[in-house]
């Protein structure tokens, strides 16, 4: 089935910095790579996703990169603000009908004032 | 709101209790799923209904037994629980064939 890794763990920024994420994969054949945000005490809610097709998507200070080659995204925050302190989840198709999705281990982003 | 609701949302057992959980989207989707989350695996998968039948299972114990009786409800029956089993339990939902997951505000469960 899917593997996917997720670094870092946490993440620690100063308001204004950048932040990435990034995320490997080992089933060459996922086609879909969504990145869900949970925030304290709250739901895990999608925040953008990417396919395929594409190697790039961006959505105001959001961007997924996808790099099929080497079977890698990465999310990339811009101008982070306090409000982006989270838990930031990958995701990948599982193999099996594509259904589910498998879900990287999560990153913690603490964004400083 | 996202449009999928679980109750309860708190709940204490103890290891000889039966409860249930429950999950209703009102999404009009056709797939729902059960993931636990806890510190050791952050959102991991336990059961995966499509167009009302079960087509993963993923190796859960059989102390948690999942009932989806059609396309908008999803119950998860509990019963002989560890206190391992403690934890946050989402259910979420999406069309056939993948896509966005819209989950629930979970259920945190507590088992004594």
């Amino acid at each position: 089935g899917e593997n996917v890794e997720q670094h870092p763990s946490t993440l620690s920024v100063q308001e204004g910095d950048s932040a990435v994420i990034k995320c490997t994969y080992s089933d060459s054949a996922s086609n879909y790579f969504p990145w869900y945000k949970q925030e304290l005490g709250k739901r895990p809610q999608l925040i953008i996703d990417i396919r395929s097709n594409v190697g790039e998507k961006k959505d105001q200070r959001i961007a997924v990169t996808l790099n099929k080659t080497a079977k890698h995204f990465s999310l990339h925050i811009t101008e982070t603000q306090p409000e982006d302190s989270a838990v930031y989840f990958c995701a990948a198709p599982m193999d099996t009908g594509r259904r589910a999705l498998t879900f990287g281990s999560g990153t913690r982003l603490q964004v400083q004032p | 709101e996202t449009g999928v609701t679980q109750t309860p949302r708190h709940l204490v057992m103890g290891m000889t209790n039966k409860k249930s959980l429950k999950c209703e989207q009102h999404l009009g989707h056709n797939a729902m799923y059960w993931y636990k989350q806890s510190a050791k695996k952050p959102l991991e998968l336990m059961f995966v209904y499509s167009l009302e039948e079960r087509v993963e299972n993923n190796s859960v114990p059989s102390r948690f037994s999942p009932e989806c009786p059609n396309s908008s409800h999803l119950f998860l029956h509990l019963h002989t629980l560890q206190p391992e089993d403690s934890a946050l339990y989402l259910c979420a939902s999406s069309q056939e064939g993948g896509g966005e997951q819209y989950f629930g505000p979970g259920t945190r469960l507590t088992v004594t």
